[in-house]
Parts: C-alpha cells; structure tokens; sequence
C-alpha cells in the first residue's frame, strides 16, 4: 500500500464549475502536506501547503487536512481551461528526507 | 532569477548502456532531491543531498542507480546497465534548506527511454 493514495482520473469539468480533488494517506505521523501542480512536459510547482489540520485558502484555491480521518482535499472555484493540469497531493513528516507524492489526478476544464 | 535546471531533456538509449543525467539547482540552495515519476506510479524518492552531508540513498532502487553532488551545487544521476523499466520522466529539485520548512523547486525533467 501506498503511503498516500490518490484518485488518478482524468477528471474533466465545465469552465467555472468547482473542482474537488481528493487524497487519503495511510501514516499518521505525517504533519506537512502539499498540492503541487504539473502541466505537461513540466515539472511540478507548489500550489499549497499546510501544516498538520485545518484549511488554507489562495484566491480561487482552498486546502483542507483532517487528520481524524487522514484526509486531504483540494477544491478550486471558478474552475478555469488554465487549471488543466494534473495535481499531486504529498506529505511529510518532521525528520524526514523526502515527500511522499500521491499518483496525480489528471484534471481538464473545457472552455 | 535561474530556476532548476536539468539535461538533457530528453533521452533515448539502449538496454544495457549506462546514462548520466545532469540537474542545475537554484543557486545558494543546499538541498537537493532526485525523484522518479513513473506512469501511474506518481513521484518516487530517489536520493537526497543535504550540504556536505552523507546523502541518504534509501530511495534507490538497485545498486545500478548512482548520484553524486560536486561542490555541493550540481548534480549527476547514473544508471549503469539501463533497463527498459528504467524508462521514467527523472525530475531534480532543491530547497533552501532543509524539507519541513522551505518549498522544493522542480526542475522540467529528463525523460529517458530505454528500448
């Protein structure tokens, strides 16, 4: 089993509608967690982090951990064609030399 | 300024043949990651250099698998005796120190191509 598990897709919405993206992780010392963004041909780049639970809002973007439940979300508003990328989840721990990346969901928005 | 840089982009070679991939981090950054990104499979740990530490190697997969970081800036990752299960986009990032506390920056990756 995988440390961090996420749903691969693809996914396709509609322009402006809302986009959830979801990742569940099995290692309850986990107390960092990413969304990075990946589009084709590029490496990815880091959209949000958070630390240990709660929920952090950037403009169209929010990120959600809960850790009762070792879950975490990703939800975009007013999707846009630009948001068309895959997304990664990751997480880490203190004391730990890497990340740990879940498989990407794969996400189109069509104009 | 400069982001992370590697080269080549891409690479095709034969079964058997050893490759050398080159990653250029962010000046000034001490850490360094080499992860693999396989279809389906996501992003695997590969090796981590942090300073002049010792580098934690535990993500390698076989003893094919090598890197090294001179003068603590760029790096090299070799592949001896390539297989076609090899074949994977092989992405560098770095950090400013250490993981918790500073965001990894990722270079665009080489995609080899063992065939």
């Amino acid at each position: 089993q995988k440390e961090v598990e996420q749903d691969p897709g693809p996914l396709s919405v509609p322009e402006g509608a809302i986009v959830s993206l979801n990742c569940t992780y099995s290692n309850s010392a986990f107390q960092y967690f990413m969304w990075y963004r990946q589009y084709s041909r590029k490496g990815p780049e880091l959209l949000m982090y958070t630390y240990s639970s709660g929920n952090k809002e950037d403009g169209r973007f929010t990120a959600q951990v809960d850790k009762s439940s070792k879950y975490i979300s990703l939800f975009i508003r007013d999707s846009q064609p630009s948001d068309s990328a895959t997304y990664l989840c990751a997480a880490g721990y203190p004391g730990a030399n890497n990340l740990f990346f879940g498989t990407g969901t794969r996400l189109t928005v069509i104009p | 300024g400069a982001g992370v840089s590697q080269s080549p982009s891409n690479k095709v070679t034969e079964k058997g043949k050893d490759v050398e991939l080159r990653c250029d981090p962010i000046s000034g950054h001490t850490a360094l990651y080499w992860y693999r990104q396989s279809l389906g499979q996501g992003l695997e740990f590969l090796i981590y250099f942090q300073g002049n530490s010792a580098p934690d190697k535990s993500g390698l997969p076989s003893d094919r698998f090598s890197a090294e970081r001179t003068g603590g800036s760029v790096s090299t990752l070799t592949i001896q005796r390539t297989q076609q299960e090899d074949s994977a986009v092989y992405l560098c990032a770095s950090s400013l120190f250490s993981l918790a506390s500073d965001t990894q920056y990722f270079g665009p990756g080489t995609r080899l191509t063992v065939l």
